[in-house]
């Protein structure tokens, strides 16, 4: 199976701490996706990383890939009570399938 | 203007019911997609249509049926609903096949589904 895996499952942390999620996947890709989710409401697409980029950045989000270990990091700086939210990544298989495969998620609480 | 929307947002029904979700998107988007999230947040594709073309359809049993009578809408249709398809589903669009790869998808908000 290609779906991904985030790790931890659930992490919960203060205002102004940084907070880390992982992903690994399975097999080759294209590219790597994340995306939040509120409770209650549909996927916002955070930040797309091509298979041939190492690091991204967008304002206080960092994403890492590391096709060799297949794995990505969503590192999200100075974390706020609004990023309180379900953190998804994506992958589409190497090839082009247009299906993008979504891990289980992480649950990032942010308390104020 | 909402980007990606569907309706209803909540659907309670009874077992053996058949019910309809519709989705529209005003991105100018070619590919749409369904997918299903359950209890535990898990979420797995079902269906995608590009320009009204069915290419992608999971293992999903055949009461599920979709139909995309242009390429900014994409319905979902339900025959003889039982307990274990009560779920969130998401109606979501993307501008097709990416240089490499799929690019980003825009969700709707979900529709969820209780069956009783």
């Amino acid at each position: 199976s290609q779906q991904g895996e985030e790790d931890p499952q659930a992490l919960s942390i203060q205002e102004g701490e940084n907070a880390t999620m992982n992903c690994s996947y399975k097999t080759s890709i294209n590219n790597l996706q994340w995306y939040r989710q509120n409770s209650g409401r549909g996927l916002v697409h955070l930040i797309l990383i091509r298979s041939n980029e190492r690091e991204k950045h967008s304002g206080r989000l960092r994403v890492t890939l590391d096709t060799s270990k297949k794995s990505s990091s969503l590192l999200i700086t100075a974390s706020r009570a609004a990023d309180t939210a379900s953190y998804f990544c994506a992958t589409d298989a190497e090839g082009g399938s247009e299906k993008l495969v979504f891990g289980k998620g992480t649950k990032l609480t942010v308390n104020p | 203007d909402t980007a990606v929307s569907q309706t209803p947002k909540y659907l309670v029904t009874q077992m053996g019911n058949d019910k309809s979700i519709k989705c529209e998107q005003n991105l100018g988007h070619d590919t749409m997609y369904w997918y299903k999230q359950d209890s535990k947040k898990f979420l797995k594709i079902m269906f995608s249509y590009n320009n009204k073309e069915l290419i992608i359809n999971e293992t999903v049993p055949n009461r599920f049926s979709p139909k995309s009578p242009d390429k900014a809408h994409l319905n979902l249709h339900i025959n003889s609903l039982e307990l274990g398809d009560s779920a969130v589903y998401f109606c979501a669009s993307s501008q097709g096949l990416a240089e490499i790869g799929t690019g980003e998808l825009f969700f709707g908000e979900g529709s969820r589904l209780t069956v009783l």
